[in-house]
């Protein structure tokens, strides 16, 4: 069965470094997602995303926080000055249409602590 | 996004049936009935929808009553690997909003 993997598993960094988190999608899907999820918590949708552009993004979602597609497979999460409050575990997914009538297909997710 | 009610937590024996209770009694006529589970470590996983009718696939069944204020995930044997964090989520256009979900045990 396809599915999306997400690289690093784990990535520590010193606050106020940016990292760079990597997702290859399903090859045939084609709106992706970020979604956090912080120890013990819920998971927080993040931002969407179709068509090479941002099509929705939550609060969360501020300007440390950057998405993009550089190559037509990866698709990347930026954070830019990252902050303790952001480790957290970060998962992409994916879908082959917007359609409420099919799920997402997520990644296991890459652990990020902030230190 | 309308809202979900489920319990905090839930336990089961091994190889016996579960029934994972929602209640959604605001729920507009276009929403449709998502349920995920995350295991332990893991991403979400994607389980069954419905709209109205009841469904089956080869990992669960989603009870949905007449009147759609409630459903039912039914999980017809349950294994040790059942044991997952288990959302029922209303979609109607957009995003997945996930709540605190139902902490499914199982006992061996």
């Amino acid at each position: 069965e396809p599915e999306v993997t997400q690289t690093p598993s784990h990535q520590v960094t010193q606050m106020g470094q940016e990292v760079i988190l990597r997702c290859v999608p399903i090859s045939n899907h084609l709106y992706f997602y970020w979604y956090r999820q912080i120890l013990g918590q819920k998971v927080e949708f993040l931002v969407s995303f179709y068509n090479n552009e941002i099509s929705e993004k939550s609060e969360i979602f501020d300007d440390q926080f950057s998405v993009e597609r550089p190559d037509g497979s990866n698709f990347t999460l930026k954070i830019r000055s990252t902050k303790l409050e952001d480790s957290a575990m970060y998962f992409c997914a994916g879908s082959g249409t917007g359609s409420v009538l099919y799920g997402y297909t997520f990644g296991s997710g890459t652990r990020l602590t902030v230190v | 996004d309308a809202k979900t009610t489920q319990p905090n937590s839930m336990e089961s024996n091994e190889e016996e049936p579960v029934h994972l209770p929602c209640n959604h009694s605001t729920i507009s006529g276009t929403d449709y009935i998502h349920w995920y589970r995350q295991l332990p470590s893991q991403g979400p996983e994607y389980v069954i929808h419905g709209l109205t009718s009841n469904v089956n696939n080869r990992m669960a069944s989603l009870a949905i009553a007449e009147d759609r204020k409630s459903s039912t995930l039914i999980l017809h044997r349950a294994t040790l690997r059942d044991a997952a964090v288990y959302y029922c989520i209303l979609r109607d256009v957009g995003k997945l909003i996930f709540g605190q979900g139902t902490e499914l045990s199982v006992k061996p």
